[in-house]
């Protein structure tokens, strides 16, 4: 298994671009979710979804948005590109809602490290 | 307003000595506590997760506790190697519904050969 993979690994965006992030796992998991990890802020979550169809906003949805048509794939799109979207930002799947049952864990993919300048 | 706090941003240990992390929260009544382990340049990797019932969980050389009454958590690595260089982050699982992680910033730990 690949587990969860992400493309791009570095991009670089001017202002008032678009471009979509995207986020792939193998492990047929319902949950999957995207993160994004700032100096001193700690991962935020941005869009989660529970399931093919599914979506919803976590904390810092505002710029970003999600679809998840398939229980493989759920890529971010970033609208009108801010330089304080300059970030790295990780997706992630889990069997369970944030992992809360003890079998449950969460995978992250290797990140996105987007710049815009 | 709801916080987590790890207690330093980084942390220097002679090899061979227990490594110990802290994670204090505040307005948060968590139902589940997580670790991670996050190396430069990749994703958190998952470690342990103790429930609040729970006082101590252990993995190999790691180990966790959870004092809802102190509303903190502490990350023990005993007999701590160089590999053991990362940043660990903790993680909140609220019990109000919200099943949402909430993350802390991380402590940077560095093993001193």
């Amino acid at each position: 298994n690949a587990g969860v993979t992400q493309t791009p690994k570095f991009q670089v965006l001017k202002t008032g671009q678009s471009m979509t992030l995207q986020c792939a796992q193998d492990m047929n998991h319902e949950y999957m979710s995207w993160y994004r990890q700032d100096p001193g802020m700690g991962l935020r979550l941005i869009h989660y979804s529970v399931g093919a169809g599914i979506t919803d906003q976590g904390e810092v949805p505002n710029g970003y948005n999600v679809s998840r048509s398939t229980t493989e794939d759920f890529p971010l799109r970033l609208l009108s590109a801010a330089p304080s979207q300059t970030s790295v930002y990780f997706c992630a799947s889990s069997t369970g809602l944030a992992g809360i049952a003890s079998t449950d864990t969460q995978y992250f993919g290797p990140g996105t490290r987007l710049t815009v300048l | 307003s709801q916080k987590i706090e790890q207690n330093s941003e980084a942390l220097n240990i002679q090899e061979g000595k227990t490594a110990t992390l802290t994670c204090n929260y505040t307005n948060y009544s968590p139902a589940y506590l997580q670790w991670y382990r996050q190396d430069p340049g990749r994703g958190p990797v998952f470690l342990l997760l103790i429930r609040e019932n729970e006082k101590e969980k252990r993995k190999e050389r790691l180990k966790v506790t959870f004092d809802t009454t102190l509303k903190q958590s502490l990350f023990h690595i005993t007999a701590s190697q160089p590999a053991d260089s990362a940043t660990y982050l903790c993680a909140l699982i609220s019990n109000f519904g919200n099943e949402k992680l909430t993350f802390g910033t991380g402590t940077r730990l560095t093993i001193i050969p």
